[in-house]
This record gives C-alpha cells, structure tokens and sequence, in this order.
C-alpha cells in the first residue's frame, strides 16, 4: 500500500523569504500523481501543485515550485516570497492514475506553515 | 463555475441521533468522493462515485455509514446511531473520469457528537 510522510510537523517563515516543505511518499507503482494541497484556517483545501511522476520537469506554479526526485520517493514544496496568506496546514498527497482501484488521495499529516510579518 | 458546496457547513447532534450530510460537486465533474478529517490529521478516503455508481466503499468506517448519488450528481453521506467518535470534518471533493484527475474539495461539514 501507499504511503505518504511528512515529516516537519510545524514550521515558521518571515515574510518575503523561502521555505521549503518536505514530503515523502512509498509505492512500487511507476505511474502516479503527487499534489500539494493548502488548508488554511477554518477554510477548504485549495490544489497548490500537482506533478505526474511521468514528467521529468518540475512543476511550478508563481510562487511554488516541487522538486520531485522520483528515484528517491520524494515530492518537496518550495514557496518563495512567503506572505502572510500562505499561513496554512499544506498536506502532500499521492494518487494512482485514473484513482487506481479505490479512486483516492492518500495524504501526509500535514505540516502546520506559519508566515511571520 | 461554481465549486463544490457542502451543506450543512456544521451539525451538532446527540449520541445516537442519525445525520445525513449533502455534496454539491463542480456541474461537469462525475466523480465524487467524501473524505474524514480529524483534528490535526490529513483527510481519510471513505468512499467514492463514477456518476451514480459507488465504485468503491471499503473504507466506510463501519455498517453505519453509507453513502448515495442518486442521479449522479449531488451525494449524501448518512451516519446512523451517531458516536463520540465520530466527530470530525467530513469532506467532500470532485473530479473529472479522464484527462484532468485533480481533486476540488468542499468547505467540509464539521461534525460534533455530544
């Protein structure tokens, strides 16, 4: 079965720097997709990035960007000029194409982002 | 386009009192899943739908669960004789069958059994 780990409970970042979360994942299968997705407060899960382990590229989206190492299992979230609004739970998440044989998102614990002003 | 909306947003209920929770998805998404989330932990897959067809419910987390869509567009999650422990946030999210698979999610209904 697949496994996701995040392994940085919490961390902090000032404003306007970059900070790195951290996200490892187990699975034999050699297709698949990995997201971020942002939790904010009291508010819904919203996609940050999403990255098909078919694709050598990193995806980047403004702000964020992955680094995806797919030899070592791992799928990191860089956010660069950190603001305020990027304080947030981001939870990394694995799927199999197509949902596989159950359909479903298998996520981290999460890491708890706090931007200080 | 709207996204998916869940109602309620929050239910307070009784041990032992049933409660049935309803999902919007996005208009064109056919599939729909519901997720559980508890406090400081990352949602947990319960079940999901191709159009009206329940393709997968495993993972339902005891007989008192259950979950329909009827026509294939709005679901209702019940939880019959309520516990404890059931208190949670239940998410629902949706998606395209092929092409793009990301998932959207709702605000979630935040359940809490006293």
């Amino acid at each position: 079965a697949q496994t996701v780990t995040q392994s940085q409970p919490e961390m902090s970042v000032q404003e306007a720097e970059t900070v790195t979360l951290s996200c490892t994942y187990d699975t034999s299968e050699s297709n698949y997709y990995l997201f971020w997705y942002k939790q904010p407060p009291s508010r819904q899960m919203i996609l940050v990035i999403r990255q098909e382990a078919y694709k050598q590229q990193n995806a980047t989206e403004n702000r964020f960007s992955v680094n995806f190492q797919k030899a070592a299992k791992s799928f990191s979230l860089k956010i660069s000029d950190s603001q305020l609004g990027d304080t947030a739970m981001y939870f990394c998440a694995f799927m199999m194409p197509d949902g596989g044989s159950q359909g479903n998102l298998i996520f981290g614990k999460g890491t708890k982002l706090s931007v200080k002003p | 386009d709207t996204g998916v909306s869940q109602d309620p947003r929050h239910k307070i209920t009784k041990r032992g009192q049933n409660v049935t929770f309803r999902c919007d998805p996005i208009s064109e998404h056919n599939r729909l899943y519901w997720y559980r989330q508890t406090l400081g932990q990352g949602p947990e897959f319960l079940t999901y739908f191709q159009n009206e067809a329940q393709l997968e419910k495993s993972r339902l987390l005891s007989d008192r669960f259950s979950a329909e869509r009827p026509k294939g567009s709005f679901s209702t999650l019940e939880i019959q004789r309520t516990e404890q422990g059931d208190s949670a946030m239940y998410l629902c999210a949706s998606s395209l069958s092929a092409g793009d698979e990301t998932q959207y999610f709702g605000p979630g209904t935040r359940l809490l059994v006293l």
